[in-house]
């Protein structure tokens, strides 16, 4: 059974920084793309980032490049978002999500983060 | 960015009742290699959102064959041939074949 857990979210200043995990099992993880997907509270769904599974390649939104950095550790079948210089507009449930010819064949139950002073 | 748009943005439905949704996007969805990276999400009240189809028409494993999802090009549709009460939620509609990949805003389907 696909299991993938978020951790890491809370409250943080606007500036500040914050590191999100997903813990992932019961599938081949080294070979998956993964994303994070972001949901401010009661909006829609914002795509924040990529990493494929065969190279490793990323991509990023407009709104978090040069601020967010994705990454996994295939030995620990973990993901991470390094989310630094938060803003008040990064306040949201931020989701990892397999991909399986496209975004999210499987989604974790999400974590919250929220920016504020 | 390629916009994406829905309709209705609130959809009442009769239970038993067939719906329907509409996805517009500003380009075409089709691909350089032929497929159409078109999305279909459910999202239930307090829960994380569920793909219910990918590339246009495909079911996810374990979705009911009473969703279906169909269309080219610009314009696309998610169809309930019989909509029941677990399908009361958000669903959205996500374009992957261009980057970055876009989400639709949004339809919200209550019973009524």
């Amino acid at each position: 059974e696909v299991q993938l857990v978020e951790s890491g979210g809370g409250v943080v200043q606007p500036g500040g920084s914050l590191r999100l995990s997903c813990a992932a099992s019961g599938f081949t993880f080294h070979d998956s793309g993964m994303h994070w997907v972001r949901q401010a509270p009661g909006k829609g769904l914002e795509w924040v980032s990529l990493i494929k599974g065969d190279d490793g390649r990323t991509s990023y939104a407009d709104s978090v490049k040069g601020r967010f950095t994705i990454s996994k550790d295939n030995s620990k079948n973990s993901l991470y978002l390094q989310m630094n210089s938060l803003r008040i507009e990064d306040t949201a449930f931020y989701y990892c999500a397999k991909d399986f010819y496209g975004l999210g064949d499987f989604w974790g139950q999400g974590t919250l983060v929220t920016v504020s002073s | 960015d390629v916009v994406v748009t829905q309709s209705p943005l609130s959809l009442p439905v009769t239970l038993g009742q067939p719906a329907s949704i509409s996805c517009r996007s500003s380009q075409s969805l089709v691909s350089s290699d032929g497929n159409t990276y078109l999305s279909w999400f459910q999202q239930r009240p307090g829960h994380s959102p569920r793909r219910l189809i990918y590339k246009l028409s495909n079911r996810d494993s374990g979705v009911p064959d009473r969703f279906s999802g169909s269309g080219s090009g610009t314009d696309f549709t998610l169809k309930i041939s019989r909509v029941e009460a677990e399908d009361v939620g958000v669903y959205y509609c996500l374009q992957g074949t261009h980057w970055p990949q876009t989400f639709g805003p949004g339809t919200k389907l209550e019973i009524k």
